[in-house]
């Protein structure tokens, strides 16, 4: 049980475009999602709290504008990268908190923009 | 000062050997910890909780040591599959905000 589904799992796109990517809740309803990326050899860094039905909380130095997160339902939390760039080069990946307050952890996002 | 830190590593060990980790965290409101493993390039998976008593699972045990505030995992009888990246994790408060420690690699040889 709680399982997280994200996809894509890879995408490698053209600078000024922009990628979205999605998590879903498959077994479980999450209120919560939380949205961290990765660069290589380093640790997660939380970017944001997606949060069902209303706005988004983002950690600082996270531009809102440009990483459009939308939690419309308890199931499904999107994460929008707008006019990406190669510096948005990332592996990007969610969790959501489960009842025995672990995360389960989407499978990620490794995102390439040339 | 990182609100997480953990033992820079990489710890290289044989196979069949005992190897510990530990991670400090500055935060004394901290109330969940977690070990994750992560493997390359994939996603984190939780390993354990941590909990004051201590607990233990098969060959590892966490500990948590709230007075001094530091949390450890022994690996015992280390496999060739323990090679991972291992992942300190401290949450705050129950909205949930977790902060992830850089990680330590262990790297397991024949």
């Amino acid at each position: 049980g709680a399982v997280v589904s994200q996809h894509p799992s890879w995408v490698i796109c053209k600078s000024g475009t922009s990628v979205k990517i999605e998590c879903r809740s498959l077994d479980f309803q999450a209120t919560t999602m939380f949205w961290y990326r990765q660069f290589p050899k380093q640790s997660l860094m939380l970017m944001a709290t997606s949060n069902e039905g209303s706005k988004a909380t983002y950690e600082q130095g996270v531009e809102k504008d440009k990483f459009l997160i939308n939690h419309a339902s308890l199931t499904l939390s999107t994460l929008t990268v707008t006019s990406a760039h190669p510096e948005d080069s990332s592996f990007y990946i969610c969790s959501a908190r489960t009842v025995n307050y672990g995360y389960t952890f989407g499978s990620g996002t490794r995102l390439t923009v040339v | 000062r990182k609100e997480v830190e953990q033992d820079p590593g990489p710890f290289n060990v044989p196979e069949g050997a005992t190897v510990a980790f530990n991670c400090t965290y500055s935060n004394s409101a901290s109330q969940s910890f977690f070990w994750y493993r992560q493997d390359c390039r994939k996603e984190p998976k939780l390993l354990m909780s941590v909990y004051s008593s201590g607990n233990e699972d098969g060959r590892f045990t966490a500990q948590l040591n709230r007075a001094s505030q530091y949390i450890s995992l022994l690996i015992r009888d280390s496999k060739l599959s323990d090679s991972a990246t291992y992942l300190c994790v401290v949450t705050r408060n129950n909205a949930g905000k977790s902060t992830f420690g850089d990680g330590t690699t262990l790297t397991v040889k024949p």
